[in-house]
């Protein structure tokens, strides 16, 4: 597709039920991110890939949340036992090089929430 | 580290009215500096970009902002706005060296009255 595709858009799900958010980021694009926006928060780096570079994970906030990117291309981000707190928009950006410092192109999220 | 704040959580202009968004950052250096929007149930886009070079830059959707490194700020402005300027505008700063995720500011949201 032209854009950063996520799935689904929206998520509702039982507190302590696990759920897996998917990106699709552009084709050919090496760098993926994902950030999570909470209402007033802003937005929070969660976990950044780069090629075949192991991942940054410096912003999982814990060890409920990873994420996986199969073959350079789809990311998966896995949020197990969800709590409540979770309920946020998640956000997936892809860039063609190596760093949000030329542009990031950024998929309309999937808001989640945790009931 | 790096932060980015923006003091201002709402605004509200009339359409036809100028605006100017503050943004603040703190880091060591020389920083990349962004500003996006988001547009209700849209992801956010890209606005302008300053990197070095001239310190006012020129955006889409006629929006500008000027680099003071002297007051570590990054101001949006646009002359004269429109109601469909209405959204939320983010401030972001990334590190020269790269590979690094942006940081950014959590927001202002613009409200646009006739």
């Amino acid at each position: 597709g032209a854009g950063v595709s996520q799935s689904p858009s929206n998520k509702v799900t039982e507190k302590g039920k696990d759920v897996e958010l998917r990106c699709d980021p552009i084709s050919g694009h090496t760098a993926l991110y994902w950030y999570r926006q909470s209402l007033g928060q802003g937005l929070e780096f969660l976990i950044y890939f780069q090629g075949n570079s192991a991942p940054d994970k410096s912003g999982l906030p814990s060890d409920r949340f990873s994420a996986e990117r199969t073959g350079g291309s789809v990311s998966t981000l896995t949020i197990q036992r969800t709590q409540q707190e979770d309920s946020a928009v998640y956000l997936c950006a892809s860039s063609p090089v190596g760093a949000m410092n030329t542009e990031a192109f950024f998929g309309q999220g999937t808001r989640l929430t945790v009931v | 580290a790096q932060s980015v704040t923006q003091p201002d959580i709402h605004i509200t202009v009339s359409e036809g009215a100028s605006l100017e968004l503050r943004c603040n950052y703190s880091y060591g250096a020389t920083p990349y500096l962004f500003w996006y929007v988001q547009s209700p149930g849209q992801g956010l886009q890209l606005l302008l970009k300053y990197f070095s070079g001239d310190t006012l830059v020129q955006g889409i959707k006629g929006f500008e902002a000027e680099f003071k490194r002297s007051q570590s700020s990054f101001n949006l402005r646009k002359p004269s706005v429109h109601w469909s300027d209405a959204a939320e505008y983010f401030c972001a700063v990334g590190k020269l060296s790269g590979n690094t995720p942006l940081v950014f500011g959590k927001g202002t949201r613009l409200s646009v009255i006739a």
